[in-house]
């Protein structure tokens, strides 16, 4: 089945630690994107790629890294530098606009 | 700069009643506008969509929503809502000539029985 595949479902990550979150679609997508929700606030976006080796800072990637080595794979690191990282993180591919999510993964700050 | 406002934080609705959750946006060129449904800690799920064409627009689950230019708004609608409805609804807006997509802050729709 095509889809996008986000990992771990949970993550727990002790302050001062760097983690990275997996992404991964088999739908030939050219457009990935990573939002963050939180309660209240909606999605916002992180960081999003057009293209492999190419991405664009979104509205919040402050503490956050990305790369695009691959056109199926598009990690997020979500770095020390983070103050506030705990969240839902979605990871979305595109192809016209239309966005298809995955399940997403939960981040928590122990 | 992109932005889409959803003004409402919830909607109440009776069962069998029309419902209507309401979006405005704001871009720089012609806009691709979206609405996408969520349901308890899952991904969001695609409605429908409008970019070019008639302004009445209709989608899943028997939902539609109106474009209006001159307002700026793109408005969810449902003539009957059932309580299966109950979610949490996101507006979402990328302008023709770029690939940024960003969404509302999100409306919790709640239809009571």
């Amino acid at each position: 089945d095509g889809g996008i595949t986000q990992s771990p479902k949970y993550l727990f990550r002790k302050e001062g630690q760097n983690v990275t979150l997996s992404c991964e679609q088999n739908l030939n997508h050219d457009a990935m994107y990573w939002y963050r929700q939180d309660p209240g606030q909606g999605l916002r976006l992180i960081y999003y790629s057009q293209i492999v080796n190419d991405f664009q800072k979104g509205d919040i990637a402050e503490g956050y890294s990305v790369s695009r080595e691959k056109k199926e794979s598009f990690p997020l690191t979500v770095t020390s530098a983070q103050k506030n990282p705990t969240a839902f993180y979605l990871c979305a591919s595109s192809q016209d606009g239309l966005l298809t999510f995955g399940s997403g993964t939960r981040l928590t700050v122990v | 700069a992109q932005s889409v406002a959803q003004p409402e934080d919830q909607v109440n609705v009776a069962e069998g009643n029309p419902l209507t959750v309401k979006c405005t946006y704001s871009v720089s060129g012609n806009p691709y506008l979206f609405w996408y449904v969520q349901y308890p800690n899952r991904g969001l799920q695609f409605l429908l969509k409008y970019i070019t064409g008639d302004n009445l627009v209709k989608g899943s689950y028997g939902f539609e929503a109106e474009f209006n230019k001159s307002q700026t708004s793109f408005h969810l609608k449902k003539p009957s809502a059932l309580v299966s409805d109950s979610a949490l609804y996101f507006c979402a807006v990328r302008d023709m000539s770029a690939s940024k997509i960003i969404f509302g802050s999100g409306t919790r729709l709640s239809i009571q029985p």
